[in-house]
């Protein structure tokens, strides 16, 4: 199974900040089936990217995703209050099973 | 628009069984493939079912296989989880999730069911 690892673990900033999430892929992931959701509190996940660079529906363009070998990277160029919270990571390149990486807590 | 809506969830004793259901509407439901993910309170996402849009395929994490049993109802546009021998490890919220056709990242969740497994 491919075992994704998220970092930071937290990560703390400030409205108008740039954050830059890291997740890690123990194995490379086919076709960079990789997505991004972001969870709030008492919430279901949204995803946010699939593909590891395509934004989803509705997902405003200062989210960003990249790859390089089995390195993904989820970038907001410039944090709104409403992007405070989990984000998680999740291959599907090698399925089933799917795996999700543990999560890095936007504050 | 797409809704997704769980229902079922409760407090079980271990060893108990019950049976999740995933109601769904907004879109054609026998299209696609649909997902349960668990998140056990506090902690992150774990992927737990899967089954093929139209049912004749089913996959399970190694953590329930063996104990659950994933079924729908294209009819009824409700897709359901039948869980066995429960753990106090099972406690969880459970959401459904609709992949995307055979490209499994989901675009549409449920607002989930609390599953408690407690004595």
């Amino acid at each position: 199974d491919i075992v994704l690892t998220q970092s930071p673990a937290t990560l703390s900033l400030s409205t108008g900040e740039r954050a830059t999430l890291s997740c890690r892929a123990s194995q490379s992931v086919p076709m960079s089936h990789l997505a991004w959701y972001q969870q709030k509190p008492g919430q279901a996940p949204r995803l946010l990217i699939y593909g590891a660079f395509s934004r989803a529906t509705g997902v405003p363009d200062r989210f960003s995703g990249s790859a390089s070998g089995t390195d993904f990277t989820l970038v907001i160029s410039r944090l709104e209050p409403e992007d405070f919270g989990v984000y998680y990571c999740q291959q599907y390149g090698r399925s089933p099973p799917i795996t999700f990486g543990q999560g890095t807590r936007l504050e | 628009q797409v809704q997704m809506v769980e229902s079922g969830g409760g407090v079980v004793q271990p060893g108990g069984s019950l049976r999740l259901s995933c109601a769904a509407s907004g879109f054609t439901f026998s299209s696609y493939a649909i997902h349960w993910v668990r998140q056990a309170p506090g902690k992150g996402l774990e992927w737990v079912s899967a089954i093929s849009y139209d049912g004749s395929s089913q996959y399970y994490a190694d953590s329930v296989k063996g104990r659950v049993t994933v079924s729908r109802d294209n009819s009824q546009s409700t897709l359901y989880l039948q869980m066995h021998t429960l753990k106090t490890e099972d406690t969880a919220t459970y959401y459904c999730a609709k992949a995307y056709y055979s490209r499994w990242y989901f675009d549409s969740w449920g607002q989930g069911t609390l599953v408690t497994v407690s004595s």
